[in-house]
């Protein structure tokens, strides 16, 4: 089975500064997904960016980016010029290609304070 | 485009009743997904329904039950409630090929 692991509890950053959320997963598979989402106070998970394993080219979104080392079965979250609606939980999820197991494995979630 | 659509949005229930909870997915989209929530367990699956045939199960009791429709609105239920089911329960939405899933705002369940 598939674990995801987020080591930061919780992380602070100031307002226009960058800020780098780590997440790690165990797998064998080499075709999946993994995902970036994002969950404010209002509850709803909002999908922040996408990752193919087998694209080799880190995927962007405007100010969120991600460093994705296959090999390393890293993919840290990169959020720059940081922004006070940037507060929240953000989770990193892993998306098997097998069929039948096409479910989000989340992790435990890296709590996002933004400091003014 | 209208997004992921769950009612209700809270529920109080008290220790042996059941419960329904409905989800209606962003429209063309053919899979459906659940999620409970917890403070404790985080984010865990509970199924996925594809063309109204459940694709994948996680690892809960049979007491967790769900269905979809032919429209793709998809319900989940839950018989014989017990405090630990307290939980926000997250239903998502895909087309089912492996992009992103849009998830709705969720439904608060409180047992009590």
């Amino acid at each position: 089975a598939q674990t995801v692991t987020q080591s930061q509890p919780e992380m602070s950053v100031q307002e226009a500064e960058t800020v780098t959320l780590s997440c790690t997963y165990d797998t064998s598979e080499s075709d999946y997904y993994l995902f970036w989402y994002k969950q404010p106070p209002s509850r709803q998970m909002i999908l922040v960016i996408r990752q193919e394993a087998y694209k080799q080219q880190n995927a962007t979104e405007n100010r969120f980016s991600v460093n994705f080392q296959k090999a390393a079965k890293s993919f840290s979250l990169k959020i720059s010029d940081s922004q006070l609606g940037d507060a929240a939980m953000y989770f990193c999820a892993y998306r098997s290609q097998r069929a039948g197991s096409y479910q989000l494995t989340f992790g435990k979630g890296t709590k996002l304070s933004v400091i003014p | 485009k209208a997004g992921v659509t769950q009612t209700p949005r809270y529920l109080i229930k008290t220790r042996g009743q059941q419960v329904t909870l409905s989800c209606s997915p962003i429209s063309g989209h053919r899979s459906v997904s659940w999620y409970q929530q917890t403070p404790g367990q985080g984010l865990q699956f509970l199924f996925e329904y594809f063309s109204e045939t459940q694709r994948n199960k996680g690892n809960f009791p049979g007491r967790f039950s769900g269905r979809q429709f032919s429209n793709s609105r998809s319900e989940m239920n839950v018989s014989t409630l017990e405090l630990g089911d307290s939980a926000l329960y997250l239903c998502a939405s895909s087309s089912g090929q492996g992009d992103g899933y849009t998830f709705g705002s969720g439904t608060r369940l409180t047992v009590v």
